[in-house]
């Protein structure tokens, strides 16, 4: 089953955070967090695994609650290239399945 | 380093015509994962190599798609009789093991006009 991520579009100018939320009906091993520019590959941010460790490249945060099956990415003091298309993955918790269910994404546009 | 390089990045095709995509993974990974991403939607599983085995392929839409990875390197997607439906990006993307909890990391895609 899709994850749900909300918000679906967030208007931000530079300097302002934002939040991004992502929750799952079932178990997790892990929530992935990737950025995508308009015709470009989707690029690696974050990682949060099942058992708290988090795996980042870059100075933005998340988090997991396991028990709700929740991940927010948390931006801080945005810059201009923080806009695009962000999508988490979830990778389920049970059998022997690798790959990511991704949800719908939340444009993020940052304003000058 | 290299990271996932896909060909060709744009392709038209014909309805009815057959058409096959190429991935190139990053050097030594032995997962390789197939999405397929509609215009405004996040990307959708199609089928999973571990080496040359393909191990779920339960994504695929049809029988007219199918996936190879002879050697455990390059793989190839290949739609057979292209509907207008089948238009999309398709993406490909390798992580380093057969694990849980790895990273994947995406090429930029081919992207599939068909007319």
């Amino acid at each position: 089953q899709q994850p749900v991520q909300s918000p679906q579009a967030v208007i931000l100018r530079e300097g302002e955070d934002a939040v991004i939320n992502c929750s799952s009906s079932k178990a997790l091993y892990s929530v992935h967090w990737y950025r995508q520019k308009h015709g470009e590959a989707p690029v690696f941010l974050m990682i949060l695994l099942k058992g708290g460790e988090q795996k980042g490249h870059e100075k933005i945060s998340a988090s997991f609650n396991e028990k709700k099956q929740q991940s927010s990415l948390y931006l801080t003091a945005s810059q201009l290239s923080y806009s695009g298309t962000y999508f988490c993955g979830t990778e389920g918790g049970s059998g022997s399945a690798r790959q990511l269910t991704f949800g719908s994404g939340t444009q993020l546009t940052v304003l000058p | 380093g290299a990271g996932v390089s896909q060909s060709p990045r744009y392709k038209v095709a014909k309805r009815g015509q057959d058409v096959a995509l190429r991935c190139d993974p990053i050097s030594g990974h032995v997962s390789l994962f197939w999405y397929q991403q509609a215009l405004g939607q996040g990307p959708e599983f199609l089928t999973y190599f571990q080496n040359e085995a393909q191990l779920d392929k339960s994504g695929l839409p049809s029988d007219r798609f199918f996936a190879e990875r002879p050697e455990g390197s390059v793989s190839t997607l290949k739609i057979q009789r292209t509907q207008q439906e089948d238009s999309a990006v398709y993406l490909c993307a390798s992580s380093p093991w057969g694990g849980h909890q790895e990273t994947q990391y995406f090429g930029p895609g081919t992207r599939l006009l068909v007319l």
